[in-house]
């Protein structure tokens, strides 16, 4: 199974701060990854698709990057309602994998 | 508007069963792949199963095969999970999740809020 792994696992950030969220494959998955935003008791939101669309809907300070192996969240200006748990998926190849989350909280 | 809608949240004993539903409306349901997540407490997701549009194709995780059953009823627009041979490992909050094409190799795009499966004796 490919595994994920992701860093940092959190991270505390004020309002305007950039951010970048890394997710490493242990093989490659061409660009077969999403990124999601996960909020306590809500149900988790598409942010980015194969690797570096942007999902209709979500606000362009997010962006994604990478192929192959290295993948990158960011948020170019945090803003309060980004505080919330971030997590990547590959979709390259059954069984698929997530990555462990990283909780970005307030400074 | 993508709206899912999990049912079926119970407290079963070590080696029971139940099945999970999950109530899809705002897209062709038939059209698209479905996908069954898990997080148990305090630990990260975990992907359980995937079905085609079609029915199919399924997938499972190595930890479910052979005790978990995916399935679907395209005229009722509802994803179901059969789980059998309970363990407690298996309690987790199970999400429904839609993916963004007719297969299991398209992302996902939509997730439900999820329900919660207790196994204890």
């Amino acid at each position: 199974a490919i595994q994920m792994t992701q860093s940092p696992s959190s991270l505390s950030a004020s309002v305007g701060d950039r951010v970048t969220i890394t997710c490493r494959a242990s093989q490659g998955i061409r660009n077969d990854l999403g990124w999601y935003q996960q909020k306590p008791g809500k149900a988790p939101k598409l942010l980015i698709y194969a690797a570096s669309s942007l999902q209709s809907g979500v606000p362009s300070r997010f962006s994604g990057s990478g192929s192959g192996t290295d993948f990158t969240l960011t948020i170019s200006s945090l803003q309060p309602e980004d505080f919330a748990t971030y997590f990547c998926l590959q979709d390259y190849d059954s069984p698929f994998t997530f990555g462990p989350g990283t909780k970005v909280d307030i400074k | 508007e993508v709206q899912l809608l999990e049912s079926g949240e119970g407290l079963e004993q070590p080696g029971g069963s139940l099945r999970l539903s999950c109530a899809a409306s705002g897209f062709t349901f038939s059209s698209y792949a479905m996908s069954w997540v898990r997080q148990a407490p305090g630990k990260g997701l975990e992907w359980v199963s995937t079905i085609g549009g079609s029915g199919g194709s399924t997938y499972y995780a190595d930890s479910v095969k052979g005790r978990f059953t995916i399935s679907r009823d395209n005229s009722k627009n509802t994803l179901y999970l059969q789980m059998n041979s309970l363990r407690a490992e298996d309690t987790a909050v199970y999400l429904c999740a839609k993916h963004s094409g007719s297969t299991a190799y398209y992302g996902i795009d939509y997730w439900g809020q999820g329900t919660l499966v207790t196994v204890s004796s």
